[in-house]
């Protein structure tokens, strides 16, 4: 069974500078979860879809941060502008469905942005 | 909402020795607990997870976990490390009604010395 993809894997930017991430999660997961992993913290939740709708997305910061599902498969989050405090890993997960009972979220390697 | 707290951010142990990382949680309604690991430049790997039933779950590894209500803790033992498990270990907490949002501890960095 293929797993999570991210990609880029690594990510150098300026601040103010643009940037978009990737997720294309296991085939027939309906949950996908972007998360923000900030050196020495741990995972922090930024948006959670149901197939293409969004279930959570309470700690975005939807002054620069953005994310959409395509048809309910691939992800996209983006960033516009970068601020310097952005620089973390940034994790995609997928899970089965909301519905089953604490079913596991399987997460991609991540991408690791540094804004300079 | 919920909350967890691990109480140790480095835990170095000798090889073959063993340990236990701890894990205390806060909710007001019935959660689900889990047990990740995150080897260097990886994601999360799921360790274990406890959902109801039996108070000690098995997981990956060699590793357990015991699910104690009354002192809110769900901490992570192995009875013999090996060079291998040095990682991150993050313990996670959602609540049971379906949305899986997974809320994670600061993490603890398991080191094992040779």
């Amino acid at each position: 069974e293929a797993g999570v993809a991210q990609s880029p894997r690594y990510k150098i930017i300026e601040k103010r500078q643009s940037v978009a991430f990737w997720c294309n999660p296991i085939s027939g997961h309906a949950t996908l979860y972007w998360y923000q992993q900030i050196l020495g913290q741990g995972p922090k939740l930024l948006i959670q879809f149901q197939n293409n709708g969004v279930v959570d997305d309470s700690q975005l910061p939807k002054d620069r941060f953005s994310a959409e599902r395509l048809k309910g498969v691939d992800s996209t989050l983006k960033i516009q502008p970068a601020k310097l405090e952005d620089s973390a890993v940034y994790l995609c997960a997928s899970s089965v469905s909301g519905t089953s009972m604490g079913a596991e979220a399987f997460f991609g390697q991540g991408t690791r942005l540094t804004v300079v | 909402a919920q909350s967890v707290t691990q109480l140790d951010s480095q835990v170095p142990v000798f090889e073959e020795a063993p340990v236990e990382l701890r894990c205390n949680y806060s909710s007001s309604v019935s959660v689900y607990l889990f047990w990740y690991v995150q080897y260097p430049n990886q994601g999360l790997q799921l360790l274990l997870k406890y959902l109801s039933g039996s108070t000690l779950v098995k997981g990956i590894n060699g590793f357990e976990a015991e699910f104690n209500k009354s002192q809110t803790s769900f901490h992570l033992r192995k009875p013999s490390v090996h060079i291998s498990d040095t990682a991150e270990y993050f313990c996670a907490v959602s609540d049971n009604f379906g949305n899986e949002k997974l809320t994670f501890g600061t993490g603890t960095r398991l080191t094992i010395i040779p």
